[in-house]
């Protein structure tokens, strides 16, 4: 079974542009979401989406938004980009419960915001 | 508040026992799992405990107690490879996200 694949693996991008980063979940999984991790804060939570709809949504601002496909392929967008966004994106499936086995995370985004 | 919270750096030595403890405020989660995260690579799943005691899985076990907002991932036999950042993170009662502590970093030296 293919694993999480996150694409790109590596993006520099300058303050003010923006950026789409997309995830392709393991086949059947119909749960995305997506994590912001930095060294000073850790892995937070952006959003989850199911079934084309978001669910949940952490506490970031509306720059960040996302989107989830038919298919169940997601991608996040950032807008307006600020030094402070470098960081690596990890994209995370799951099965309708993720009890038990919890996510499958992807190796992640490194975006680089110059 | 959903806070959890982990020791930032531990260290050890290959062959040993180690313990990694996680506090969280008792309500709001829905069982917790713990994540191992190497160097540059995504996280991969290790446990998870739902109902309070231990759940022993090879070398890694992890213990929970509801009542105390309390959580342990116990490692034996230790090796090299075991170097690596270890998450904490809750699961919302929804199910619809996880809620990460910041990591403890363990060094296993020979």
């Amino acid at each position: 079974k293919a694993g999480v694949t996150q694409t790109p693996r590596y993006l520099i991008k300058t303050r003010g542009q923006q950026v789409t980063l997309s995830c392709s979940p393991i086949s059947g999984h119909r749960s995305v979401s997506w994590y912001q991790q930095t060294p000073g804060q850790g892995l937070q939570f952006l959003f989850e989406y199911f079934s084309e709809t978001q669910r949940n949504k952490g506490n970031f601002p509306g720059r960040f938004s996302g989107r989830q496909f038919s298919n169940s392929r997601s991608e996040m967008n950032v807008s307006t980009l600020e030094l402070g966004d470098s960081a690596l994106y990890l994209c995370a499936s799951s099965e309708a419960a993720p009890e038990g086995y919890g996510y499958t995370f992807g190796s992640g985004t490194r975006l680089t915001v110059v | 508040g959903q806070n959890i919270d982990q020791p930032t750096e531990m260290t050890a030595t290959e062959g040993a026992i180690v313990q990694i403890n996680c506090t969280y405020q008792t309500s709001g989660f829905n069982g917790l799992f713990w994540y191992q995260q190497h160097a540059g690579e995504a996280p991969t799943f290790l446990s998870y405990n739902v109902l309070d005691g231990l759940e022993e899985k090879g070398r890694f076990s992890s213990f929970l107690s509801r009542s105390k907002g309390y959580s342990y991932l116990l490692l034996k036999e230790l090796q090299m490879k075991d170097s690596a950042s270890y998450l904490c993170a809750g699961l919302n009662q929804a199910g619809t996200a996880l809620i990460f502590g910041k990591g403890t970093t363990l060094s296993v030296s020979s």
